[in-house]
Protein backbone atom coordinates (compact mmCIF):
# COMPACT_ATOMS: atom_id res chain seq x y z
CA UNK A 1 0.00 0.00 0.00
CA UNK A 2 0.76 3.64 -0.49
CA UNK A 3 2.70 5.02 2.40
CA UNK A 4 2.15 8.96 3.05
CA UNK A 5 4.62 11.19 4.90
CA UNK A 6 3.26 14.28 6.54
CA UNK A 7 4.76 17.57 7.87
CA UNK A 8 4.95 19.20 10.70
CA UNK A 9 3.51 16.49 12.79
CA UNK A 10 2.97 19.21 15.21
CA UNK A 11 2.84 22.96 15.85
CA UNK A 12 1.68 25.68 18.10
CA UNK A 13 1.10 28.74 15.82
CA UNK A 14 -0.20 32.39 16.91
CA UNK A 15 -3.67 33.60 15.95
CA UNK A 16 -4.00 35.69 12.48
CA UNK A 17 -0.74 33.59 10.75
CA UNK A 18 -0.92 30.86 8.41
CA UNK A 19 0.26 26.84 8.40
CA UNK A 20 1.18 25.17 5.29
CA UNK A 21 1.20 21.04 5.96
CA UNK A 22 2.69 18.72 2.90
CA UNK A 23 1.44 15.71 2.30
CA UNK A 24 3.91 13.13 -0.09
CA UNK A 25 2.97 10.09 -1.51
CA UNK A 26 5.30 7.17 -2.55
CA UNK A 27 3.41 6.57 -5.35
CA UNK A 28 1.14 8.62 -8.19
CA UNK A 29 -2.28 8.70 -6.93
CA UNK A 30 -5.21 10.14 -8.62
CA UNK A 31 -6.83 11.93 -5.54
CA UNK A 32 -5.47 13.04 -2.34
CA UNK A 33 -8.09 14.03 0.32
CA UNK A 34 -7.52 15.92 3.52
CA UNK A 35 -9.70 15.81 6.47
CA UNK A 36 -9.94 17.68 9.71
CA UNK A 37 -10.47 16.17 13.28
CA UNK A 38 -11.09 18.55 16.13
CA UNK A 39 -10.59 17.22 19.62
CA UNK A 40 -12.59 14.54 20.57
CA UNK A 41 -14.34 14.41 17.29
CA UNK A 42 -14.18 12.52 14.16
CA UNK A 43 -12.99 12.93 10.99
CA UNK A 44 -14.37 15.43 8.38
CA UNK A 45 -13.84 15.80 4.86
CA UNK A 46 -12.53 19.13 3.72
CA UNK A 47 -11.81 18.99 0.12
CA UNK A 48 -10.62 16.46 -2.75
CA UNK A 49 -7.09 17.05 -4.46
CA UNK A 50 -6.79 16.25 -8.22
CA UNK A 51 -4.02 16.98 -9.86
CA UNK A 52 -4.14 19.69 -12.44
CA UNK A 53 -7.55 21.36 -11.28
CA UNK A 54 -8.80 23.05 -8.40
CA UNK A 55 -9.88 21.27 -5.51
CA UNK A 56 -13.10 21.04 -4.17
CA UNK A 57 -14.23 21.88 -1.11
CA UNK A 58 -16.85 20.24 1.06
CA UNK A 59 -19.35 22.38 2.33
CA UNK A 60 -18.71 24.58 5.59
CA UNK A 61 -14.76 24.98 3.94
CA UNK A 62 -13.67 27.34 1.74
CA UNK A 63 -10.49 27.85 -0.46
CA UNK A 64 -9.77 31.13 1.01
CA UNK A 65 -9.66 29.48 4.27
CA UNK A 66 -7.88 26.09 3.30
CA UNK A 67 -5.74 27.03 0.05
CA UNK A 68 -4.53 23.70 -1.36
CA UNK A 69 -1.98 22.95 -3.71
CA UNK A 70 -1.55 19.80 -6.16
CA UNK A 71 1.68 20.45 -8.58
CA UNK A 72 2.02 16.83 -8.91
CA UNK A 73 0.43 12.79 -8.58
CA UNK A 74 2.77 12.96 -5.60
CA UNK A 75 2.38 15.94 -3.23
CA UNK A 76 -0.22 18.42 -1.33
CA UNK A 77 0.02 20.94 0.53
CA UNK A 78 -3.08 22.11 2.98
CA UNK A 79 -2.89 25.95 4.40
CA UNK A 80 -4.59 26.75 7.11
CA UNK A 81 -4.71 30.68 6.74
CA UNK A 82 -5.46 33.23 9.25
CA UNK A 83 -5.65 30.91 11.80
CA UNK A 84 -7.74 31.33 15.25
CA UNK A 85 -8.26 28.61 18.12
CA UNK A 86 -10.95 27.12 16.52
CA UNK A 87 -8.81 25.56 13.99
CA UNK A 88 -6.83 23.83 16.58
CA UNK A 89 -6.99 20.30 15.34
CA UNK A 90 -5.70 17.32 13.32
CA UNK A 91 -5.29 17.73 10.05
CA UNK A 92 -4.49 14.39 8.12
CA UNK A 93 -4.11 13.54 3.96
CA UNK A 94 -5.45 10.44 2.77
CA UNK A 95 -4.87 8.36 -0.42
CA UNK A 96 -6.41 5.12 -2.25
CA UNK A 97 -3.97 2.61 -2.13
CA UNK A 98 -5.95 0.77 -5.18
CA UNK A 99 -3.11 -0.73 -6.17
CA UNK A 100 -2.94 -3.48 -3.16
CA UNK A 101 -5.64 -4.12 -0.77
CA UNK A 102 -8.57 -1.25 -1.80
CA UNK A 103 -7.78 0.43 1.87
CA UNK A 104 -6.88 4.04 2.10
CA UNK A 105 -3.86 4.88 3.60
CA UNK A 106 -3.88 7.95 6.15
CA UNK A 107 -0.69 10.53 6.91
CA UNK A 108 0.02 10.34 10.62
CA UNK A 109 -1.56 13.51 11.38
CA UNK A 110 -0.59 17.39 11.85
CA UNK A 111 -1.67 18.45 15.16
CA UNK A 112 -2.20 21.95 15.06
CA UNK A 113 -2.93 23.86 18.36
CA UNK A 114 -3.36 27.83 17.97
CA UNK A 115 -2.74 30.26 20.89
CA UNK B 1 -23.18 7.09 1.31
CA UNK B 2 -25.36 5.00 3.41
CA UNK B 3 -25.47 5.75 6.66
CA UNK B 4 -23.69 3.46 9.74
CA UNK B 5 -24.69 3.24 13.08
CA UNK B 6 -22.25 1.93 15.77
CA UNK B 7 -22.24 1.84 19.84
CA UNK B 8 -20.42 4.81 21.10
CA UNK B 9 -18.32 2.33 23.33
CA UNK B 10 -17.31 -1.36 24.27
CA UNK B 11 -15.20 -3.01 26.83
CA UNK B 12 -13.35 -6.50 26.00
CA UNK B 13 -11.09 -8.48 28.15
CA UNK B 14 -7.51 -9.13 26.78
CA UNK B 15 -7.27 -12.83 25.07
CA UNK B 16 -11.24 -12.81 24.55
CA UNK B 17 -12.79 -11.93 20.79
CA UNK B 18 -14.16 -8.33 20.70
CA UNK B 19 -17.30 -8.16 18.44
CA UNK B 20 -17.87 -4.63 17.09
CA UNK B 21 -21.62 -4.36 15.42
CA UNK B 22 -22.56 -2.20 12.97
CA UNK B 23 -25.85 -1.22 11.50
CA UNK B 24 -26.34 0.05 7.95
CA UNK B 25 -29.67 -0.69 6.46
CA UNK B 26 -29.92 1.43 3.61
CA UNK B 27 -26.65 0.40 2.08
CA UNK B 28 -27.04 -0.32 -1.61
CA UNK B 29 -26.34 -3.23 -3.91
CA UNK B 30 -22.43 -1.59 -4.94
CA UNK B 31 -21.66 -0.24 -1.48
CA UNK B 32 -18.96 -1.70 0.68
CA UNK B 33 -18.70 -2.79 3.97
CA UNK B 34 -14.83 -1.13 5.37
CA UNK B 35 -13.63 -0.98 8.65
CA UNK B 36 -10.72 1.42 10.07
CA UNK B 37 -9.74 1.94 13.73
CA UNK B 38 -7.90 5.10 14.93
CA UNK B 39 -5.28 4.51 17.68
CA UNK B 40 -5.06 7.72 20.02
CA UNK B 41 -3.28 10.43 17.78
CA UNK B 42 -2.18 8.24 14.51
CA UNK B 43 -4.20 7.92 11.35
CA UNK B 44 -7.07 5.57 10.78
CA UNK B 45 -5.55 2.10 10.16
CA UNK B 46 -7.58 -0.05 6.97
CA UNK B 47 -8.69 -3.81 8.74
CA UNK B 48 -10.61 -5.42 5.88
CA UNK B 49 -13.79 -4.77 4.00
CA UNK B 50 -16.37 -6.65 1.73
CA UNK B 51 -19.42 -6.83 -0.31
CA UNK B 52 -21.40 -9.65 -0.01
CA UNK B 53 -19.00 -12.53 1.25
CA UNK B 54 -17.73 -13.10 4.56
CA UNK B 55 -14.06 -11.66 4.62
CA UNK B 56 -11.06 -12.62 7.19
CA UNK B 57 -7.55 -11.71 7.04
CA UNK B 58 -4.35 -11.29 9.29
CA UNK B 59 -5.93 -8.84 11.53
CA UNK B 60 -9.72 -9.11 11.50
CA UNK B 61 -13.04 -11.23 10.53
CA UNK B 62 -15.77 -9.32 8.49
CA UNK B 63 -18.93 -10.97 9.45
CA UNK B 64 -21.68 -9.44 6.58
CA UNK B 65 -25.51 -10.90 6.91
CA UNK B 66 -27.15 -12.01 4.47
CA UNK B 67 -29.59 -8.73 3.47
CA UNK B 68 -25.96 -6.84 4.14
CA UNK B 69 -28.09 -4.27 6.81
CA UNK B 70 -25.70 -5.15 9.25
CA UNK B 71 -22.05 -6.30 9.44
CA UNK B 72 -19.76 -7.99 12.87
CA UNK B 73 -15.91 -6.82 12.70
CA UNK B 74 -14.42 -9.59 14.99
CA UNK B 75 -11.10 -9.48 16.14
CA UNK B 76 -10.61 -12.93 17.47
CA UNK B 77 -7.93 -12.20 20.50
CA UNK B 78 -7.74 -8.53 21.34
CA UNK B 79 -4.71 -7.71 23.02
CA UNK B 80 -3.76 -4.42 24.63
CA UNK B 81 -2.70 -2.72 21.77
CA UNK B 82 -6.18 -3.12 20.04
CA UNK B 83 -7.18 -0.39 22.06
CA UNK B 84 -8.76 2.04 19.44
CA UNK B 85 -12.00 3.43 18.18
CA UNK B 86 -13.13 1.95 15.43
CA UNK B 87 -14.88 2.90 12.18
CA UNK B 88 -17.17 1.27 10.10
CA UNK B 89 -17.69 3.10 7.11
CA UNK B 90 -20.18 1.50 3.85
CA UNK B 91 -19.23 3.29 0.26
CA UNK B 92 -18.96 2.51 -3.18
CA UNK B 93 -15.75 1.36 -5.09
CA UNK B 94 -14.45 4.36 -6.98
CA UNK B 95 -11.10 3.68 -7.87
CA UNK B 96 -9.46 6.34 -5.26
CA UNK B 97 -12.06 8.72 -6.41
CA UNK B 98 -13.85 8.99 -3.60
CA UNK B 99 -13.27 10.31 0.08
CA UNK B 100 -14.41 7.66 3.02
CA UNK B 101 -16.93 9.16 5.15
CA UNK B 102 -16.47 8.93 9.05
CA UNK B 103 -19.28 8.43 11.68
CA UNK B 104 -18.47 8.75 15.07
CA UNK B 105 -17.32 5.23 15.38
CA UNK B 106 -16.93 2.50 18.33
CA UNK B 107 -14.40 3.39 21.44
CA UNK B 108 -13.08 -0.50 22.31
CA UNK B 109 -11.73 -0.14 25.48
CA UNK B 110 -9.64 -3.70 25.97
CA UNK B 111 -8.75 -4.19 29.66
CA UNK B 112 -6.25 -6.63 31.23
Amino acid sequence: SAVISQKPSRDICQRGTSLTIQCQVDSQVTMMFWYRQQPGQSLTLIATANQGSEATYESGFVIDKFPISRPNLTFSTLTVSNMSPEDSSIYLCSVDSAQTNYGYTFGSGTRLTVV
Amino acid sequence: DAKTTQPPSMDCAEGRAANLPCNHSTISGNEYVYWYRQIHSQGPQYIIHGLKNNETNEMASLIITEDRKSSTLILPHATLRDTAVYYCIVSIRDTGRRALTFGSGTRLQVQP
